[in-house]
């Protein structure tokens, strides 16, 4: 069985500051980890992935995730924020395969100030 | 290369009632999953169809049926709906091989009302 849970249903950071979403997971297997942006009103959007090999893993719009086994965590970062990264972020595992079944968090809403 | 898209955008039914959702998947893709979005929590697995033949259910009840066609597009029917089946549905297709199945990739959803 797999879980996921997101510290923070909800962030706020300055433009220009630092953002960090927290991801904790829980697997029985290697999990291949996601995570996706959701835009209001939107679908969800693949920012980045890790299955196997480099654990610091570069995605899109200038974020990376770190996949740290002995903490079993994959937090997201971005080193400086901008107004357009203001969205609902969601962790997911799944098992190895990545198509497989998803299991995702509960979310974390970032708001980005001026 | 043609993205995930869904059908209708938004929809409103009453209790009851039964409702069909359409999902076409991206061009190259033979694996369709579908997921539930309640309002203010992440997506949950209800099913995924690969080769026209479910492939991996979540906890939703019989109620919940879907359908995938020889051209890989799916749908969704859900039967005597029911207030808390207000939701996003969101599909999402990938593509299956003998080396496993790659990433998922969503559509825009369906926002379904249930009054």
């Amino acid at each position: 069985a797999q879980s996921v849970t997101q510290l923070g249903s909800h962030v706020s950071v300055s433009e220009g500051a630092l953002v960090l979403l927290r991801c904790n997971y829980s697997s029985s297997v290697p999990p291949y980890l996601f995570w996706y942006v959701q835009y209001p009103n939107q679908g969800l959007q693949l920012l980045l992935k890790y299955t196997t090999g480099a654990t610091l893993v570069k995605g899109i719009n200038g974020f990376e995730a770190e996949f740290k086994k002995s903490e079993t965590s994959f937090h997201l970062t971005k080193p400086s924020a901008h107004m357009s990264d203001a969205a609902e972020y969601f962790c997911a595992v799944s098992a190895p395969g990545g198509g497989n079944k998803l299991t995702f968090g509960t979310g974390t809403q970032l708001k980005v100030e001026l | 290369e043609t993205g995930v898209t869904q059908s209708p955008t938004h929809l409103i039914k009453t209790r009851g009632q039964q409702v069909t959702l359409r999902c076409s998947s991206q061009s190259g893709h033979n694996t369709v999953s579908w997921y539930q979005q309640a309002l203010g929590q992440g997506p949950q697995f209800i099913f995924q169809y690969y080769r026209e033949e479910e492939n991996g259910r979540g906890n939703f009840p019989p109620r919940f049926s879907g359908l995938q066609f020889p051209n890989y597009s799916s749908e969704l029917n859900v039967n005597a709906l029911e207030l808390d089946d207000s939701a996003l549905y969101l599909c999402a297709s990938s593509l299956a091989t003998s080396l496993g199945t790659d990433t998922q990739y969503f559509g825009p959803g369906t926002r379904l009302t249930v009054l």
